[in-house]
């Protein structure tokens, strides 16, 4: 079965550098998303991307933060400076159409030191 | 923003019983979703739901999407020990561009 990809399993970045965390999502997809969820909490939305630009962001995703498709298959999510804040588990999704469930892939683990 | 209470928090409970948990929300929702994730992994869809009213059933779980649109649940039958993991419902509206928003998690324990 088709999955999203994610790559690093696990990054850790001294704060106030710059992050870079890819997902590679389902080929047939359309609608990519990422989330983010802090230790022991819920997951949160931070924003979603479809035809190359943004369509919603929540207010976590502020001017720190920056989402691309530099190709065909790749979606990338940007943390500029991190903060100790920024510590999660970043996931990656995708759906066909924006109103099938998103799929997600297994996350990255942020460390920020 | 939109809130889910999503309950219990926590279950313990014996191999074989049946597992009951819910979800509500103070806002109307057109999807809903109910997912589990294991440690070190990605939540992992399990159903979904399109329709008020609707009764769906995976294997051992059913769920319903309340009449009012504003609930649902999962219930598990018979579990067994690999059940053991958070569950978390996932509402969405057509309104956000496929936005979900999630509860905050039933955590459910099996013992053999």
């Amino acid at each position: 079965e088709p999955e999203v990809t994610q790559t690093p399993s696990h990054q850790v970045t001294q704060m106030g550098q710059e992050v870079i965390l890819r997902c590679v999502p389902i080929s047939n997809h359309l609608y990519f998303y990422w989330y983010r969820q802090i230790l022991g909490q819920k997951v949160e939305f931070l924003v979603s991307f479809y035809n190359n630009e943004i369509s919603e962001k929540s207010e976590i995703f502020d001017d720190q933060f920056s989402v691309e498709r530099p190709d065909g298959s790749n979606f990338t999510l940007k943390i500029r400076s991190t903060k100790l804040e920024d510590s999660a588990m970043y996931f990656c999704a995708s759906s066909e159409l924006g109103n099938q469930p998103q799929h997600f892939g297994d996350g990255t683990r942020l460390s920020i030191l | 923003g939109q809130q889910l209470n999503q309950s219990p928090q926590s279950m313990f409970i014996q191999e074989g019983e049946d597992v009951s948990m819910n979800c509500t929300s103070s806002s109307i929702f057109n999807t809903w979703l109910w997912y589990k994730q294991d440690p070190g992994e990605g939540p992992v869809l399990l159903i979904a739901l399109y329709k008020a009213g609707e009764l769906t059933s995976n294997g051992r779980l059913t769920a319903q999407f309340g009449i009012t649109r504003k609930d649902s649940f999962l219930n598990i039958s018979a579990s067994i020990p690999s059940d053991v993991g958070i569950y978390f419902c996932a509402g969405r509206d057509n309104t956000n561009a496929g936005k979900s928003t999630f509860g905050d998690g039933t955590t459910l324990t099996v013992k053999p």
